[in-house]
């Protein structure tokens, strides 16, 4: 299995609602990530997790919340969102490697996310 | 402050013609990935380079990491409708997980 599974495809919430996204992968990667990409604009990192611990939060606001269940298991629960979250949601896996980086990331093809 | 700078941000060619993108940056990168992205679809990696003065080949593409480890480039050889999409160059520094991606080339391809 070489792929990184995301759901929902396509997400749309009220700005009270509470949601959560779901990213998995089962190729023994030890290092997964949430990204935000706008539309016409480059992925933008929101959080590392590096052996199921929290390595990197690039200052997400807290209505953001991440969880690593288990070696497999990405979430990002969210709760009370703006319309100016909506974006594309990616998750990313990449092997544990001493380059970190280096050993390329797998992507999932994203969550579709409106917020209304 | 954008510290991968991708150049043309736009391309527009007709099937058959070559073409060559640019990733730069002032910063040092332990390595440098290239990805290609197509609508409503998460970036698929196409390659990896760490060695400084590194090319590789992949069928048409061909990629140059500088010998700074600073910039690097994508040449497409008879480019082909297929080749269309979002390509991002990406550097990663030390032996930080952080990814930085570029500002992203669209490549367009014209039968």
């Amino acid at each position: 299995d070489t792929e990184v599974t995301q759901t929902p495809k396509h997400l749309v919430m009220g700005m009270t609602n509470k949601k959560s996204l779901k990213c998995e992968q089962h190729m023994g990667h030890r290092a997964m990530y949430w990204y935000k990409q706008k539309a016409k604009k480059p992925p933008e990192l929101m959080f590392v997790y590096s052996y199921e611990k929290l390595s990197i939060n690039e200052s997400v606001p807290s209505r953001f919340s991440p969880e690593c269940p288990n070696s497999s298991l990405l979430n990002l629960h969210l709760h009370a969102l703006q319309p100016e979250d909506s974006a594309l949601y990616l998750c990313a896996s990449s092997q544990d490697t001493g380059t970190g980086g280096a050993a390329g990331y797998t992507f999932g093809s994203g969550t579709r996310l409106t917020v209304v | 402050t954008q510290l991968l700078e991708q150049s043309p941000q736009f391309l527009s060619i007709q099937e058959g013609e070559n073409l060559t993108v640019y990733c730069n940056s002032s910063s040092v990168f332990s390595s440098l990935q290239w990805y290609r992205q197509e609508p409503g679809e998460g970036p698929v990696l196409l390659v990896t380079v760490v060695t400084g003065g590194e090319v590789k080949k992949l069928k048409r593409l061909t990629f140059q990491f500088g010998d700074a480890r600073k910039d690097s480039s994508l040449h497409i050889t008879a480019a082909q409708p297929g080749d269309t999409g979002l390509y991002l160059c990406a550097g990663a520094k030390d032996s930080s997980y952080k990814l930085i991606f570029g500002s992203g080339t669209r490549l367009l391809v014209r039968p």
